[in-house]
């Protein structure tokens, strides 16, 4: 199946702890992105990368580092988790540069993270 | 005032009926405009794109764009309850063409 995929699907851990989402699409998309859904269901961008280079980097606490291996996948570390990180993150990924069309972004299935 | 703002919700429509999803951007130069759709629990799925002035319909779905007055909105005709879910309207501003600017979304629910 084509598809952007994302691991793991539900992510428990404690304050201060160190976790990584990780995210990987079989479209052939140049562009990649992290969005983080909170609990009032508003979608908010916070990083993109095109060909393994950020592109967009928004406010987000630098606790938060992505990483792009390779142009397929893209990976979210973040360092010690706090309260407030309780969100739903969602990986996507759009063709690139080029026509607007481009910009359509299909998304993955999410992961949901509990900081307790 | 917010990039992108929707009609709160949440809307309930009979089946069969048509539901009405308005969406205002404040980005006048914005080129691309998405409606996406999430059932609960689940990730967006985009349904319709438009990019120029006019309606665009694909199947029950039309989307309708008015640059001018900075408006897109999404008709569902025939509402059916498994159209039950949140619309969330999406547009990219003309400063970053990659960026999607969501706005809070409305949950429509078609009563059986």
């Amino acid at each position: 199946d084509t598809a952007v995929s994302q691991t793991p699907k539900y992510l428990v851990t404690q304050m201060g702890n160190d976790k990584s989402i990780k995210c990987e699409q079989n479209l052939g998309h140049d562009t990649m992105y992290w969005y983080k859904q909170d609990s009032k269901k508003f979608l908010k961008i916070m990083f993109s990368y095109n060909n393994k280079e950020l592109i967009i980097n928004e406010t987000v606490p630098n606790r938060f580092s992505p990483k792009s291996p390779d142009k397929a996948h893209l990976n979210l570390h973040i360092n010690s988790l706090e309260l407030g990180d309780s969100a739903v993150y969602f990986c996507a990924s759009s063709q690139g540069l080029g026509l607007v069309s481009y910009n359509e972004q299909f998304f993955g299935p999410g992961t949901r993270l509990t900081v307790l | 005032q917010k990039e992108v703002e929707q009609n709160s919700g949440p809307l309930s429509v009979p089946e069969g009926a048509i539901a009405s999803l308005n969406c205002t951007y404040s980005d006048r130069g914005s080129q691309s405009f998405f409606w996406y759709r999430q059932y609960s629990g689940k990730s967006p799925e985009l349904i319709m794109s438009i990019y120029s002035n006019g309606d665009k319909e694909d199947g029950r779905f039309t989307a309708q764009l008015n640059k001018a007055s900075q408006y897109v909105s999404l008709l569902i005709r025939d509402s059916q309850p498994s159209d039950s879910a949140t619309y969330l309207c999406a547009v990219t501003p003309h400063s970053n063409d990659y960026k999607l600017s969501f706005g809070a979304g409305t949950t429509v629910t078609v009563r059986a």
